[in-house]
């Protein structure tokens, strides 16, 4: 079946403007993430979403930084007045629910430069 | 705190075995993952350790030893294209389904 899609795959936008980054989770996973992976780096947890239930915000690293997720499927990562260290790959992943989230299918991210 | 203390880089020979060790500190946790991660794409899930002990998969293995907080992927009978670099990921205790990685080791397979 499909697997996790991101859109777009290279996002290039001036410095102060917003962004969205959009996320379709596989079929039937109810569990959604967005990571932050810069350079060469780990990655870094943003966001997650279960279900029906309030949102796991503690990664998100400033109120610049926003996201939901409509009809438990679609989800969207906005970024307000980007600034250059903003720019890395977004990645979006998705499970089956809280007791598979050991086992995350990743999409295949959203390169973000930030001029 | 939490953290996950990987080597950031490994060499090894195609057709030889190499072991990526993961060292962590955290209060708590369900259990230790492995995901493979090749230049320019998305993070692919390997392996998973809920139990102490041993998990294999193919050439790749994986090991878990709470007590000593630490774990281990093996790779056997190494091949060009498992260059990559390779990260351990915990759940922690307590905090939903927050995964905490680590910052990866990357594997370089020489001829």
């Amino acid at each position: 079946g499909a697997g996790v899609s991101q859109s777009p795959s290279n996002k290039v936008t001036e410095k102060g403007k917003d962004v969205e980054l959009r996320c379709d989770p596989i079929s039937g996973h109810t569990a959604l993430y967005w990571y932050r992976q810069s350079l060469g780096q780990g990655l870094e947890f943003l966001i997650y979403f279960q279900g029906n239930s309030a949102p796991d915000k503690s990664g998100l690293p400033s109120d610049r930084f926003s996201a939901e997720r409509t009809g438990g499927s679609v989800s969207t990562l906005t970024i307000q007045r980007t600034q250059q260290e903003d720019s890395a790959v977004y990645l979006c992943a998705s499970s089956l629910g809280d007791s598979s989230s050991y086992e995350q299918y990743f999409g295949p991210g959203t390169r973000l430069t930030v001029t | 705190g939490q953290s996950l203390e990987q080597p950031s880089e490994v060499t090894a020979v195609e057709g030889a075995i190499v072991q990526i060790n993961c060292t962590y500190q955290t209060s708590g946790f369900y259990g230790l993952s492995w995901y493979q991660q090749h230049d320019g794409g998305a993070p692919t899930f390997l392996s998973y350790n809920g139990l102490d002990g041993l998990e294999e998969t193919g050439r790749f293995s994986s090991f878990l030893s709470r007590s000593d907080s630490y774990g281990y992927l093996l790779l056997q009978e190494l091949q060009m294209k498992d260059s990559a670099s390779y990260f351990c990921a915990v759940r922690p205790v307590g905090s939903a389904s927050k995964i905490i990685f680590g910052s990866g080791t990357r594997l370089s397979i020489r001829p």
